[in-house]
């Protein structure tokens, strides 16, 4: 059954290291998110993508985050350098219409 | 205005009871709302979605009613069941897929 795939599901980093997230839509979606969720903030829209281009990024810390999609069937969000504070976990999500379907997310540890 | 305010917080339920989860809006532009669920390592899933044309829309156990006017809307679960533990999100998006989400709620329903 169609889904949103994420990888990796977990990610154990030193602080200052670059980290990656990948994230392939669900086939024929046309828009993809990312979300982080945080105990404190909930959840956050990060950037979002129509037809891989870039709609809005207002939501993600310009000077680390960098959210880009290569093709139709990946979307990446790289932390470079990563801090003990981007600590959460990262969904992303893919749409045709109003309805998001959520990934599992990468559960991110800055340590 | 950007808000989306849930209430409560955490919600413990017996078995066969109903379940309320009331969320309020400012942004009169919003014109989606959707639900989400999300189970402990998942990821959010969209439950039920209304538009403000409608005061009421129901799918199996889950109804959502919306009061325009007031810009208020609720979930309903009927005859909640051990199943339905988890979190639960409002959120609200105004044809830019740029949903907010509300904080959440924990359910929890016992047996």
């Amino acid at each position: 059954d169609a889904r949103v795939t994420q990888t990796p599901r977990d990610k154990v980093t030193e602080m200052g290291q670059e980290v990656t997230m990948r994230c392939q839509p669900i086939l024929g979606h046309n828009t993809v998110f990312w979300y982080r969720q945080t105990m404190m903030q909930g959840l956050e829209l990060l950037a979002y993508f129509r037809n891989r281009a870039p709609l809005d990024d207002s939501g993600m810390p310009k000077d680390r985050f960098s959210a880009e999609m290569p093709d139709a069937t990946l979307a990446t969000l790289k932390i470079q350098p990563s801090e003990p504070r981007d600590s959460a976990v990262y969904f992303c999500a893919s749409g045709l219409g109003t309805e998001a379907f959520f990934g599992q997310g990468t559960r991110l540890t800055v340590v | 205005q950007q808000q989306v305010k849930q209430s409560p917080q955490s919600l413990i339920v017996q078995k066969g009871g109903i379940s309320i989860i009331n969320c309020a809006y400012e942004n009169t532009a919003f014109d989606y709302f959707p639900w989400y669920q999300q189970f402990p390592g998942k990821g959010p899933a969209l439950l039920i979605a209304i538009r403000p044309d409608v005061s009421e829309k129901k799918e199996g156990r889950f109804t959502i009613s919306f009061n325009k006017s007031a810009k208020q809307f609720s979930l309903h679960i009927m005859d909640s069941q051990p199943g339905d533990s988890a979190t639960y999100f409002c959120a609200a998006s105004s044809g830019t897929y740029k949903y907010i989400f509300g904080t959440g709620t924990r359910l929890k329903v016992l047996a």
